[in-house]
């Protein structure tokens, strides 16, 4: 019972490069999301997925490009990364949305 | 949008003391308050969620209450013991719905001393 796997876990990127970063989950989920938590300002929205073939801008969107790839998988693209991506990331579903989310165990990024 | 405030930022207590977390927010249409607890170096874990007909519920030491006319509500943890220990994140959102999202308060770390 894997819940929601999310990969990598460690991430260094030079400034202007570019990564994308998997969510996969494996409960039949519609709804996926993913937020950023950096310290003192709690977990932020960055977009999210009602279901499958649809996508949504959260509160932070600006940076970041996203893929509802299948009803399991949603990935989340840093284009070119800046020093103020720096964070951990997370992915998180939900059955019904937006009730009792399953996180992943994040991924934590430095931007250099 | 949504708005949620949480408070306090840390809280330290002493094993076997009860601990409270406050959190208010600003959309009247919200109906769903869930917490989730997080632990070092990993992703956050509901705990217990309670929907906007409901004033109270709890689950052995944790119980949660909710003010609808203050849009407040809050997490109660009795008798903690050192386990207890992480950020503790509130959350509100309306729905059932697709279309909606939880926003979280900035959280509170807990430390429970032995």
């Amino acid at each position: 019972n894997a819940g929601v796997t999310q990969t990598p876990k460690f991430q260094v990127l030079k400034t202007g490069q570019s990564m994308t970063l998997q969510c996969a989950q494996d409960m039949n989920h519609n709804s996926m999301y993913w937020y950023r938590q950096d310290p003192g300002m709690g977990l932020r929205l960055i977009y999210y997925s009602a279901s499958e073939g649809t996508t949504d801008k959260g509160e932070v969107p600006n940076g970041y490009n996203v893929s509802r790839l299948n009803k399991r998988e949603f990935s989340l693209r840093l284009e070119s990364a800046a020093p103020s991506q720096t964070s951990v990331y997370f992915c998180a579903s939900s059955e019904p949305a937006p009730e009792g989310y399953t996180f992943g165990s994040g991924t934590r990024l430095t931007v250099v | 949008g949504e708005n949620v405030e949480q408070h306090p930022s840390t809280l330290s207590v002493q094993e076997g003391d009860s601990a409270v977390i406050k959190c208010t927010y600003s959309d009247s249409a919200s109906n769903y308050f869930p917490w989730y607890k997080q632990e070092l170096g990993k992703g956050p874990q509901l705990i217990i969620d309670i929907r906007s007909n409901v004033g109270e519920k709890k689950d052995q030491r944790i119980a949660v209450t909710l003010n609808k006319t203050a849009k407040h509500f809050s997490l109660h943890i009795t008798e903690t013991q050192p386990e207890d220990s992480a950020v503790y994140f509130c959350a509100a959102s309306w729905g059932p719905s697709g279309y909606s999202t939880l926003t979280f308060g900035k959280g509170t770390m807990l430390l429970v001393s032995p």
